[in-house]
């Protein structure tokens, strides 16, 4: 079981939108929809942003937003403000009751 | 308010057992819609799931740490709890404890975290 890809590091400036992609296998995703994403900050527990795909928690901001395509999943966040500075992890359900997770993006705002 | 709070010695020394209580507060452990889990981060790394819980005692593990990892549930405690056999310098990490959905598998709301560091 392998984590899933995310690219290492993106950035964008205050008001632009940015995307990150999470990439895993048919074994990974398969025909289910459940990839969740977690934004954590420095020293911080994670914190849910989207779950089963495109659904966004009570009180998570319409900036988060999080398509999945065949094998790829992505989140993403318009309207870049500087708060949104932090570390995101995809998670999906991989099949046979078990879950992976990607190894993380870390989001500069310039 | 739901909270999680993850308890148990920060300092194990290799070859040991890693032992962490989860004492939930807020929710009941017995809810029909949850699961429980455990999640690590090394330091500087990234997360990785250990494995979950209902609170009939069902329990899933990452295939990677199965053969080592055994979680419980006590009921009347409203706490699950982490055992993590044979630990080495790479068991060292932030564990954490959450709340999982059955219905999508993912963590809404989570603990703290607490450093467990194996050293001698």
């Amino acid at each position: 079981q392998s984590a899933l890809t995310q690219p290492a590091s993106v950035s964008g400036s205050p008001g632009q939108s940015i995307t990150i992609s999470c990439t895993g296998t048919s074994s990974d995703f398969g025909s289910y929809n459940l990839v969740s994403w977690y934004q954590q900050h420095p020293g911080k527990a994670p914190k849910l942003m989207i779950y089963e795909g495109s659904k966004r928690p009570s009180g998570v901001s319409n900036r988060f937003s999080g398509p999945k395509s065949g094998n790829t999943a992505s989140l993403t966040i318009s309207g870049l403000q500087a708060e949104d500075e932090a570390d995101y992890y995809c998670c999906s359900y991989a099949g046979s009751s078990t879950l992976v997770f990607g190894g993380g993006t870390k989001l500069t705002v310039l | 308010q739901l909270q999680l709070q993850e308890s148990g010695p920060g300092l194990v020394k290799p070859s040991e057992t890693l032992s962490l209580t989860c004492t939930v507060s807020g929710d009941s452990i017995t809810s029909s819609s949850s699961y429980w889990g455990w999640i690590r981060q090394p330091p500087g790394k990234g997360l990785e799931w250990i494995g979950s819980i209902y609170y009939s005692g069902n329990t899933y593990y990452n295939p990677s740490l199965r053969s080592r990892v055994t979680i419980s549930v006590d009921t009347s405690k409203n706490q699950f709890s982490l055992k993590l056999s044979s630990v080495t310098a790479a068991d060292t990490a932030v564990y954490y404890c959450a709340r999982m959905t059955r219905s999508g598998w993912e963590f809404d709301c989570w603990g703290q975290g607490t450093l467990v560091t194996v050293s001698s």
